[in-house]
């Protein structure tokens, strides 16, 4: 079956801009997470939605946002571009279930300039 | 400017050699963990998973050792190939959901 899609694989913004990016998750999967890789932090969670809900929020700023639709397929939005929001976006999806193993996409590689 | 990356722990090992990689973890209550496999330009790629009632699971070249005494897990790569070349990450399912908490991850290199 297929994988998690994500999508573009690579995007480049400015300063101030925003972004859109989209996850299709594997087919019958309802948990959509959201995890930011950087080589300064690292892998960092971002947000999870399940059935269309945030079920649970990492420790980033407003300008980070997510939405989830009734086909569980996700977008994540960042408003007003920085410098240091160039990172490889990874979207990763599960069941939803308790300790469930997580299954990720390619990811999409934003460059902020 | 300078640019400071994350240092990465590395293991470089020859090939056909088995590897064996670490992974120290603070809560007690953490009864699931999950290696993920990291290639240059691609998402983790799940490799095997263990819960707290286990000591040990065994795949395919791949062993999980789980001490929970000491917090510890590792993983055990034998006969080590070149395909194996990536960073490997620990990973705890925050029980409050599918939020994961990632180990700092360790760079392996195979010297052919």
């Amino acid at each position: 079956k297929a994988g998690v899609t994500q999508t573009p694989r690579y995007l480049i913004k400015t300063r101030g801009q925003q972004v859109t990016l989209s996850c299709s998750p594997i087919s019958g999967h309802r948990s959509v997470s959201w995890y930011q890789q950087t080589p300064g932090q690292g892998l960092q969670f971002l947000f999870e939605y399940f059935s269309e809900t945030q079920r649970n929020k990492g420790n980033f700023p407003g300008r980070f946002s997510g939405r989830q639709f009734s086909n569980s397929r996700s977008e994540m939005n960042v408003s007003t571009l920085e410098l240091g929001d160039s990172a490889l976006y990874l979207c990763a999806s599960s069941f939803g279930g308790h300790n469930e193993k997580l299954f990720f996409g390619s990811g999409t590689q934003l460059s902020v300039l | 400017g300078e640019s400071v990356g994350l240092h990465l722990p590395t293991l470089s090992v020859q090939e056909g050699d088995n590897s064996i990689i670490n992974c120290a973890y603070s809560n007690s209550a953490s009864d699931y963990f999950i290696w993920y496999k990291q290639e240059s330009g691609k998402g983790p790629q799940f490799i095997i998973d263990i819960r707290s009632n286990m000591d040990k699971r065994q795949g395919q070249r791949v062993t999980v050792l789980l001490n929970k005494t000491v917090k510890h897990l590792s993983l055990q790569i034998a006969a080590t190939q070149p395909g194996d070349s990536a960073v490997y990450f620990c990973a705890d399912p925050n029980n409050a959901g599918n939020m994961l908490t990632f180990g700092g991850g360790t760079r392996l290199m195979v010297k052919p």
